[in-house]
């Protein structure tokens, strides 16, 4: 079973409406997560991350994070038909060597209809 | 700042041919990631260098998969012989801290 669970697979929110993407890990060493963003043709850019409990906020990006269920969800308001990408959810830790490893899901595609 | 680099950004290799991935990660970056991202799927980490060496290349299909990175900065990835199963997207990322850079990729079709 994949240890990085997202859903929906699918969402279509009209422009100027709230994305709500969630994600659920089940590896408790990993319990900083990250959000990553793809458009099509490029490589995914990380978006924010977060590591407490509670809520972050960057600009019209919130993430909300329970540690005590591994769940971490993204809200996009006044979604722009750029915000149009795949999302993808990222646990991250470090190794034994101090290096950070990301597990990755498997993605929620994000259409915003003009 | 220069962003981390891939090339070529396309492939169509035959099965049993080979094809190499070259990498040149963001200057000063000690942390290098291959990964292989199958279509509509999350990137699946295939091995990391943390400068000249490999940290983890558990999930590296030794049989026909290598990857090197010499002076601990560009890397190349290397496939022996191709398999249908093995097209897919291959990402490179690199890291100082905790933010790893994603390169725009290599998409690969083995037919």
């Amino acid at each position: 079973q994949q240890k990085v669970q997202q859903s929906p697979e699918s969402l279509s929110v009209p422009e100027g409406g709230m994305a709500s993407l969630n994600c659920t890990s089940s590896d408790r060493n990993f319990q900083y997560f990250w959000w990553y963003r793809q458009h099509s043709g490029e490589g995914p850019k990380a978006l924010m991350s977060i590591f407490s409990d509670g809520d972050k906020k960057e600009g019209r990006f919130t993430a909300h994070l329970n540690k005590a269920s591994l769940h971490v969800s993204l809200h996009i308001r006044d979604s722009q038909p750029s915000d149009s990408a795949l999302y993808f959810c990222a646990a991250s830790g470090r190794d034994s060597s101090g290096s950070w490893q990301l597990i990755f899901g498997s993605g929620t595609q994000l259409t915003v209809m003009p | 700042e220069a962003g981390v680099t891939q090339s070529p950004r396309y492939a169509v290799l035959q099965e049993g041919q080979a094809v190499s991935f070259w990498c040149d990660p963001i200057s000063g970056h000690d942390t290098l990631y291959w990964y292989q991202q199958p279509r509509d799927q999350g990137p699946q980490l295939l091995v990391y260098f943390r400068d000249e060496a490999v940290i983890d290349n558990s999930q590296l299909p030794s049989d026909r998969f290598s990857a090197v990175r010499p002076k601990g900065t560009n890397s190349t990835l290397k496939i022996q012989s191709a398999k249908q199963g093995d097209t897919a997207t291959y990402l490179c990322a690199s890291s100082l801290g905790d933010t790893q850079y994603f390169g725009p990729g290599t998409r690969l079709l083995v037919l």
